[in-house]
């Protein structure tokens, strides 16, 4: 079955810092991949995500993530966390097919993100 | 505005008591699905729809009840709420399922069930 990790339930960083939100997926092939942002009290925002191509996606509010097949990662990163970047990030993959997965996302378990002023 | 909309956004409920959370998207999309989020648990499915009057189950459906009468509309109904049930509930939609369509989520709804 395929499943979601983020290994870190909560990362603290300060602001101005770099970041790096690790996300692994065990999948039978590669599957399409996506970062949500979730801010308290909101939905989920699509932040990136990847489908094919160049394995350095860019995505909104300066962020970006990484396909490694041999890793089975897609980490998101950005340069300079800001304030308002406190938030819980979802990693997810959706199946490339059809069938009994059609068009299910199998989200990580999110990782909570607190800036530091 | 594009949006996924939920009502209620909160609701307090006793355990037996039927309740119907709603949920509509005005973007004409075909997918439409149902996920609840649970500390440490991250978002399940519970159902989807690929389109009106066909649904199934996701990977928690258990205790839920969907249905598709008309494209935009795609409520969740409890026929008998326990509270193993009080949880964070998403709707979302797409317009297509293949997956590489984006998703888009609704405010969520915060169910507490006593």
């Amino acid at each position: 079955a395929q499943s979601v990790t983020q290994p870190d339930i909560h990362i603290t960083v300060s602001e101005g810092a770099s970041l790096e939100l690790r996300c692994n997926y065990s999948y039978g092939a590669t599957p399409y991949l996506f970062w949500y942002v979730q801010s308290p009290g909101q939905g989920l925002q699509l932040l990136l995500k990847y489908f094919s191509g160049d394995t350095l996606v860019q995505g909104i509010k300066g962020f970006e993530a990484e396909f490694k097949r041999s890793q089975s990662s897609f980490n998101l990163r950005k340069p300079s966390v800001h304030w308002s970047d406190a938030a819980e990030y979802f990693c997810a993959v959706g199946p490339r097919a059809g069938g009994t997965s059609y068009g299910k996302l199998t989200f990580g378990q999110g990782t909570i993100l607190t800036v530091h002023p | 505005e594009a949006q996924v909309t939920q009502n209620p956004r909160y609701l307090i409920t006793v355990t037996g008591k039927k309740l119907t959370v709603t949920c509509s998207q005005n973007m004409n999309h075909e997918y439409m699905s149902w996920y609840r989020q649970d500390p440490g648990l991250g978002l399940r499915q519970i159902y989807y729809s690929m389109n009106v009057e066909v649904t199934d189950k996701g990977d928690v459906p258990e205790g839920y009840k969907v249905s598709r009468k008309e494209k935009r509309n795609f409520p969740l109904i409890l026929e008998s709420p326990s509270p193993n049930q009080t949880s964070l509930y998403f709707c979302a939609s797409s317009l297509g399922g293949r997956g590489r369509e984006t998703q888009y989520f609704g405010p969520g709804t915060r169910l507490l069930v006593l």
